[in-house]
């Protein structure tokens, strides 16, 4: 009975390398998002889609990309791998993308880049 | 300046005593605000919803100063398995795009 579930947990690789992370919600909502959490436990969004609709992409670079199959599901692909990506990635959705409306996480995922 | 900002502490509480802490924003426009429960190595849990006139779930209460731009959580008698870091976050009206602060740490002792 998992609400937002993410895959894999944790992720080890290589500079360079390309990775891809998922996301599923089984809470009927229509809005979901990636953020970030660094080593200074600073918590920011990357992105949101409402309804596949991408309606939040803050200043990240373009080697994220974030695609959305359906409402359930938000995945988020990255290229060239770089030592600053390491963090943890938080998948999180909401029932509506307006303000107010109460957003649920994901486990997250701990990415380490060697 | 960060737009919303915490003490990150540690609180240090005894157990059973209470224990209050503020989060500034600094966005006049922002409209909704939450605290959030984050464990080590784990996802952020909702705790409370927090409204104009204030709001209460069990030993948990929060409050929301719109004039001085903060708001407030404050923890009735602490148990042991209150300790964690709390993080608050601010969201404008239209739009969800949170916030978050840096987390304040809160350390319950026997």
């Amino acid at each position: 009975d998992t609400a937002v579930s993410q895959t894999p947990k944790y992720l080890v690789t290589q500079m360079g390398n390309d990775k891809s992370i998922k996301c599923e919600q089984n809470l009927g909502h229509d809005t979901m998002y990636w953020y970030k959490q660094d080593s200074k436990k600073f918590l920011k969004i990357m992105f949101s889609y409402n309804n596949k609709e991408l309606i939040i992409n803050e200043t990240v670079p373009n080697r994220f990309s974030p695609k959305s199959p359906d409402k359930a599901h938000l995945n988020l692909h990255i290229n060239s791998l770089e030592l600053g990506d390491s963090a943890v990635y938080f998948c999180a959705s909401s029932q509506e993308g307006r303000g107010g409306s109460k957003q649920y996480f994901g486990p997250g995922t701990r990415l380490t880049v060697t | 300046r960060k737009e919303v900002e915490q003490d990150p502490g540690p609180f240090n509480v005894p157990e059973g005593a209470t224990v209050a802490f503020n989060c500034t924003y600094s966005n006049s426009a922002s409209q909704s605000f939450f605290w959030y429960r984050q464990d080590c190595r784990k996802e952020p849990k909702l705790l409370m919803s927090v409204y104009s006139s204030g709001n209460e779930d069990g030993r948990f209460t929060a409050q929301l100063n719109r004039a001085s731009q903060y708001i407030s959580l404050l923890i009735r008698d602490s148990k042991l398995s209150d300790s964690a870091t709390y993080l608050c976050a601010a969201a404008p009206a239209a739009g969800n795009k949170l916030t978050f602060g840096g987390g304040t740490r809160v350390l319950v002792k026997p």
